[in-house]
């Protein structure tokens, strides 16, 4: 069964710390990962899309990374703000099964001043 | 302005009382998709359509149809809503046929079945 596995649950940082959030996933043939930010009671917005032969993607201070070989993602936020609080949530696609992707849980994400 | 838009925002109905939750996108885009949202458990598909009157099963179908006659469209339709069906419903849609790409989402609709 394909599934996404999201590390830490919660967490934690001060205003202006750097933070990395996992992804495990075991979703075979590989298309692609995202990343999406979703902030409390509204839609995800996507932060980033990796496909196979990517390794690294930015988008302002968010850095997704991809090892397809161990079927991992970080996505790593530099000097957070208060805005960065929410919740972050990794989706990977299969070749095989277009149309449908599998959700992380997501990883709730809180900066403190 | 380029977006998914979802009515109604939000709902309270009762067991049984069929009811429909409406999407529209006005990005010319070929796929969209509902999800739905719960404490603990994330986004889990419920349909999703690769074109129109292309739709199949997402992994949480049972309970809900949709249609797909028009591409802008993607109504989400509860014949017979149950307690077990409270929950915060998304509509997203994406460009690419297979919904690879990213994918916009709408704002959202809160139900709540009594």
């Amino acid at each position: 069964k394909n599934q996404v596995e999201q590390s830490p649950q919660s967490l934690i940082i001060l205003e202006g710390k750097n933070c990395t959030l996992q992804c495990n996933y075991t979703v075979s043939p590989f298309s692609n990962l995202r990343w999406y930010k979703q902030d409390t009671g509204r839609g995800p917005v996507s932060l980033t899309i990796m496909t196979f032969s990517e390794n690294t993607k930015s988008n302002g201070r968010y850095t997704a990374t991809l090892d397809a070989d161990t079927k991992q993602s970080s996505l790593h936020i530099t000097a957070s703000q208060l805005s960065d609080s929410a919740s972050y949530i990794c989706v990977v696609s299969a070749k095989t099964n277009a149309g449908k992707s599998t959700f992380g849980d997501g990883t709730t994400l809180t900066v403190k001043p | 302005e380029a977006q998914v838009t979802q009515n109604p925002r939000y709902l309270i109905t009762v067991t049984g009382k069929k009811l429909t939750v409406t999407c529209s996108q006005n990005m010319n885009h070929e796929y969209m998709s509902w999800y739905r949202q719960d404490p603990g458990l994330g986004l889990r598909q419920i349909y999703y359509s690769m074109n129109v009157e292309v739709t199949d099963k997402g992994d949480v179908p049972e309970g809900y149809k949709v249609s797909r006659k028009e591409k802008r469209n993607f109504p989400l339709i509860l014949e017979s809503p149950s307690p077990n069906q409270t929950s915060l419903y998304f509509c997203a849609s994406s460009p690419s046929t297979a919904g690879f790409n990213e994918q916009f989402f709408g704002p959202g609709t809160r139900l709540t079945v009594l």
